[in-house]
């Protein structure tokens, strides 16, 4: 089982949609949450930390729930410029500052 | 602030020859850097963790003397991929934590494309 797993999509929108995006865990010693988006041929960028109260930052709201080990991330009024791919990255079993990387979702959000 | 940059951004080179890629924060010390491997449609794999003036831990899997680190200031991080074949062709992106934050972020370089012919 792969320590994070994620629906790799793509996922096609239209702009001005709700979508949401889920994430596993399997370590449940795991610290630290964290999505990030990638655009194509581009590194990753963090997009915003998750806590277990739940964090908005704009269109963005990301959950954490620990008891099902299990992450999401919902985007509001979809923007073209929302088109990327989507990391769901969980400090590893190792402790630290080592961040493992789900496979992302891809999302396309369209006219 | 919390810039890293990479060069080259990508590299075309024949098969047998290594290749030297840099990382380096530029408004900030980074007492640890990583470095990661992405392959098309997967995602970024850790290969070693890089800490100033001492040896870098390697993941299991990746060879430490095919792809050499060495993080000889807190500003600079090096990996050279040696004697280089087309199955090293991927995306390299180092990442570097200031450690001076309370939460784990890292801040990324925009990453080095090496394709080996």
């Amino acid at each position: 089982r792969k320590e994070v797993e994620q629906d790799p999509g793509p996922f096609n929108v239209p702009e001005g949609a709700t979508v949401a995006f889920n994430c596993t865990y399997s370590n449940s010693a795991s610290q630290s949450f964290f999505w990030y988006r990638q655009d194509c041929r581009k590194e990753p960028k963090l997009l915003m930390s998750v806590y277990s109260s739940g964090n908005e930052d704009g269109r963005f709201t990301a959950q954490l729930n620990r008891a099902s080990q299990y992450i999401s991330l919902l985007i509001r009024d979809s923007k073209l410029s929302d088109s990327a791919t989507y990391l769901c990255v969980v400090t590893s079993t190792g402790g630290g500052n080592k961040l493992t990387f789900g496979t992302g979702t891809q999302l396309k959000v369209e006219l | 602030g919390a810039v890293v940059s990479q060069h080259p951004s990508w590299v075309i080179c024949k098969s047998g020859t290594s290749v030297k890629i840099e990382c380096r924060s530029l408004d900030f010390q980074a007492t640890t850097m990583f470095w990661y491997r992405q392959f098309p449609k997967q995602s970024l794999m850790l290969m070693a963790t890089s800490n100033e003036g001492s040896k870098a831990t390697y993941e299991q899997g990746v060879e430490k003397d095919k792809f050499l680190i060495n993080h000889a200031s807190l500003t600079l991080s090096t990996l050279t991929v040696t004697s280089a074949h087309p199955e090293d062709s991927s995306f390299y992106i180092c990442s570097a934590d200031p450690g001076d934050r309370g939460h784990h972020e890292q801040y990324f370089g925009p990453g080095t494309r090496l394709t080996v012919t």
